[in-house]
């Protein structure tokens, strides 16, 4: 039984290109979390997502930022026309029912913008 | 912003020792605490979590100490190995009796990197 799959592990994108990071929850979790993680930070929440409906975005910056998590697929974080403050480890989590005490964590994505 | 305060930002303990983090809290409606492990290049992994209903909870060396009057928690880690190198979060949220956003989203303190040395 996997666990919740992150894709790419690292990410090494210039300044101005787009960044797709991807998250494939737990089997029979419909729950996604993205969560991203600054250098010597704590954890800070970005957006809650059922499946083809995004719950809650109040967490993701308004311009470039968007997320989806599509009937069928992984759910996709898009960071477009990155710049040297989206570099970061982006985390996703996933959890049967709505609630924080079911999350399980991937092992995240690191991006890099050069 | 609700926020969740975490001390000490570093720790460095000897093999056997007894490791102490501590987490303050605002929010005097949150009933969740979990604390999370996370090591180099992984995600966080729930280690032990615990409700306002008790004030200790213990699961082999971990024990988390809840003073709701002070809306403080910790975190101990008794008899502390190498392989307890880490970085340890502590978190905040509501359970999802309660239907707002306070119900799925955690409130992470800002870790606390802990060193066990032989």
């Amino acid at each position: 039984n996997a666990g919740v799959m992150q894709n790419p592990r690292h990410l090494v994108r210039r300044r101005g290109q787009e960044a797709r990071l991807r998250c494939s929850p737990m089997k029979g979790h419909s729950h996604v979390y993205w969560y991203r993680q600054l250098p010597e930070e704590g954890l800070k929440f970005m957006v809650y997502l059922q499946k083809e409906n995004i719950i809650d975005e109040s967490g993701m910056p308004k311009e470039r930022f968007s997320a989806e998590f599509p009937k069928e697929g992984p759910s996709i974080l898009r960071i477009q026309q990155v710049v040297r403050g989206d570099s970061a480890a982006y985390f996703c989590a996933s959890s049967p029912a709505q609630g924080a005490y079911g999350y399980t964590f991937g092992s995240g994505t690191r991006l890099t913008v050069v | 912003q609700q926020q969740v305060k975490q001390s000490p930002q570093s720790l460095i303990v000897q093999k056997g020792g007894i490791s102490i983090i501590n987490c303050a809290y605002e929010n005097t409606a949150f009933d969740y605490f979990p604390w999370y492990q996370q090591f180099p290049g992984k995600g966080p992994a729930l280690l032990i979590a615990i409700r306002p209903d008790v004030s200790e909870k213990k699961e082999g060396r971990f024990t988390i100490s809840f003073n709701k009057s002070a809306k403080q928690f910790s975190l101990h880690i008794m008899d502390s190995q190498p392989g307890d190198s880490a970085t340890y979060f502590c978190a905040a949220s509501l359970t999802s009796a309660y239907s707002g956003a306070g119900s799925y989203q955690l409130t992470f303190g800002k870790g606390t990197k802990l060193s066990v040395i032989p």
